[in-house]
């Protein structure tokens, strides 16, 4: 079955830009039909919607994070890539990605988390 | 500050039940499906209602869920040692155009 897997640098440094990937075994990102997400879980608190991208490309980011946030697919390698720029402290959280089959809130697959602490 | 409303904490002995309740608002709520997911310690999240009142397969019908108008909520029965865990509430808002989630409720088993 499908399976995601987050990954990237624990610590990032303020005022720099957290790069994570999520890598999809199982089936493939291209196949259609499937909007995935970033969502991110600061310490201790609940659960927060960063954007989601298409398989085709097609994104849509929260609006508190626009400004920020950069998601891309790398079909070759059945990749997610995040980029969120200019982080600060309140960014440190665990990092998610997961799949949603309707681009709604249907996350019906998600991956293990990131914690990615900033911090200089 | 979450845009939908949950207890922060609910309780129950083993065998009873329990329900928590989410409140949101026309924009999220009042206008779309209600979505439920199980966070046990240290994991991620599990989805375990879609669409106000689905299952997905492999989840036991001890969970159920409801939504009337503006709120929701998610009973569960025979309440058992591995429940206790984070609930989260969750729906579409049209203002984010995106997802919003509630703040979660942690569920004790005493």
């Amino acid at each position: 079955q499908v399976q995601l897997q987050e990954s990237g640098p624990g610590l990032v440094k303020p005022s720099q830009t957290l790069s994570l990937t999520c890598t999809v075994s199982g089936g493939s990102i291209s196949s259609g039909g499937y909007y995935w997400s970033w969502i991110r879980q600061h310490p201790g608190k609940g659960l927060e919607w960063i954007g989601y991208i298409y398989y085709n490309g097609g994104t849509h980011y929260n609006p508190s994070l626009k400004s920020r946030v950069t998601m891309s697919v790398d079909r070759s390698k059945n990749q997610l890539s995040l980029k969120l720029g200019s982080v600060t402290a309140a960014d440190t959280a665990v990092y998610y990605c997961a799949r949603d089959p309707a681009g709604r809130v249907a996350f019906d697959i998600w991956g293990q988390g990131t914690m990615v602490t900033v911090s200089s | 500050q979450s845009v939908l409303t949950q207890p922060p904490s609910a309780s129950g002995t083993p065998g009873q039940g329990v329900t928590i309740s989410c409140s949101g608002s026309s924009s999220n709520i009042g206008s779309d499906h209600v979505y439920w997911y199980q966070q046990l310690p240290g994991t991620a999240p599990k989805l375990l209602i879609y669409r106000n009142n689905q299952r997905p397969s492999g989840v036991p019908d001890r969970f159920s869920g409801s939504k009337s108008g503006t709120s929701a909520s998610l009973a569960i029965s025979g309440l058992r040692s591995e429940d206790e865990a984070d609930y989260y509430c969750a729906a579409w808002d049209d203002s984010l155009s995106g997802p919003v989630f509630g703040g979660g409720t942690k569920l004790t088993v005493l």
